[in-house]
């Protein structure tokens, strides 16, 4: 199986500020890497696919990179309703891993 | 538009065995393939197994012979059954549709329910 090393495990920041989250997969995923957002009771809203394809409907603030093993998600110019869980998945194979999750919280 | 809800028992006795069932709008069982999440709770998303579009399945080995997806077309529900059910079991059990995309091979979740809080009790 595909592990998926997410960091941090946790984030605090503030309304407008930039924050970068990391994943590490245990070998190459070719670029299929999913990363999703939840808010607490919610289900995960998928934001990015194919590691820097923006889901439609979701703000250009979100952006995705990387290659290979290692991948990153960032989130440009905070806003109060991007607080919440974020979590990677390994999009290339089953069984369909994911990291433990970034909660980014709200400094 | 697409949706997807799970119904299913909010307690399950240890040992016995749990069923949940997935039923979807907005689309066909026969066009979309069907995934099964859980997520403990504070914990994180872990893939259980799908129902693809062409009627097979694909389980994650870490339920061994525990788990299975079956489905009705003609009611667009996918089924979810796991027997032998541990304290370690309860969890929210979401569906989720695979999306599609015309640009590489990534496998993602598009949509998903609400999900089910199934609690193990002993």
């Amino acid at each position: 199986d595909i592990q998926m090393t997410q960091s941090p495990t946790s984030l605090a920041a503030s309304v407008g500020e930039s924050v970068t989250i990391t994943c590490l997969a245990s070998e190459d995923i070719y670029g299929s890497l999913v990363w999703y957002q939840q808010k607490p009771g919610k289900s995960p809203q998928l934001l990015i696919y194919g590691a820097t394809i923006l889901e439609d409907g979701i703000p250009s603030r979100f952006s995705g990179s990387g290659s290979d093993t290692q991948y990153s998600l960032k989130i440009n110019s905070l806003q109060p309703e991007d607080f919440a869980s974020y979590y990677c998945q390994n999009g290339l194979s089953t069984p369909y891993t994911f990291g433990a999750g970034t909660k980014l919280e709200l400094k | 538009q697409v949706q997807l809800k799970e119904t299913g028992p909010d307690l399950v006795q240890l040992t016995q065995t749990l069923s949940i069932t997935c039923t979807v709008s907005g689309f066909s069982l026969t066009t979309y393939n069907v995934h099964w999440v859980r997520q403990p709770p504070g914990k994180g998303l872990e893939w259980m197994g799908a129902m693809w579009n062409g009627g097979g399945t694909d389980y994650n080995s870490a339920f061994k012979s525990r788990l299975s997806i079956s489905r009705d077309t003609s009611k667009s529900q996918v089924f979810l059954k796991m027997n032998s059910l541990q304290t370690d079991d309860t969890a929210k059990y979401f569906c989720a549709r695979h999306g599609r995309h015309t640009m590489g091979i990534t496998s993602f979740f598009d949509y998903w329910g609400q999900g089910v809080m199934v609690t193990v009790s002993s």
